[in-house]
């Protein structure tokens, strides 16, 4: 049982190129969530998803866009990379929303210069 | 809307000695509160939450927290801490009524255990 897996652990992108941020979860988990994590200011939720099919926004989601096709990937695309999407992105699941507890992955580590 | 505040961005303790995490929250409605953990190159862990009942709570490992709701507080405690507490803690709120289930985080609090 992996849990919440995410690729790549590092990237370096030039200003304006895209590129696309990975999650996979195996425990059939409905709920999935993409933080970014910035140096003093926590967590910030950019985007999550109740089901396949359904995605929603949340605080800052600008300059990004998910797709939730199946239950077990929520991938996070960045178009036209900006410097102030330099960040550690991780990504979350939890069964439902009765369930108190998100399971995060790893991490990815961006850099845009 | 709710917002999370920890009040110390680090925290430098000697191994054995006491700590204390603070954290104060605003919300205008009711919320559950959380404490994650994060070990150097990892993901959160939940390490512990309040949802309803007795305001003290504790996690396996040794920390508690007190909600305090006069004070709108959910400060994380550890009498006696260890260099493998070395991390960086996370307070969070999640409204009751929230679809999504989304948490909002403070900014992180760094403990740094030394021998």
């Amino acid at each position: 049982n992996a849990g919440v897996t995410q690729t790549p652990k590092f990237r370096i992108l030039k200003i304006g190129q895209s590129m696309t941020l990975q999650c996979t979860q195996d425990m059939n988990h409905n709920y999935m969530y993409w933080y970014r994590q910035d140096p003093g200011m926590g967590l910030k939720l950019i985007y999550y998803s109740v089901g396949a099919g359904i995605t929603d926004k949340g605080e800052v989601p600008n300059g990004y866009n998910v797709s939730r096709s199946t239950t077990e990937d929520f991938p996070l695309r960045l178009e036209l990379a900006a410097p102030s999407q330099t960040s550690v992105y991780f990504c979350a699941s939890s069964p439902d929303k009765s369930s108190y507890e998100q399971y995060f992955g790893p991490g990815t580590r961006l850099t845009v210069t | 809307a709710q917002s999370v505040t920890q009040l110390d961005s680090q925290v430098p303790v000697f191994e054995e000695a006491p700590v204390e995490l603070r954290c104060n929250y605003s919300s205008s409605v009711s919320v559950y509160l959380f404490w994650y953990v994060q070990y150097p190159n990892q993901g959160l862990q939940l390490l512990l939450k309040y949802l309803s009942g007795s305001t003290l709570v504790e996690s396996i490992n040794g920390f508690e927290a007190e909600f305090n709701k006069s004070q709108t507080s959910f400060h994380l405690r550890k009498p006696s801490v260890h260099i493998s507490d070395t991390a960086e803690y996370f307070c969070a709120v999640r409204p009751i009524y929230n679809q999504g289930g989304k948490l909002i985080f403070g900014q992180g609090t760094e403990l740094s255990v030394k021998p």
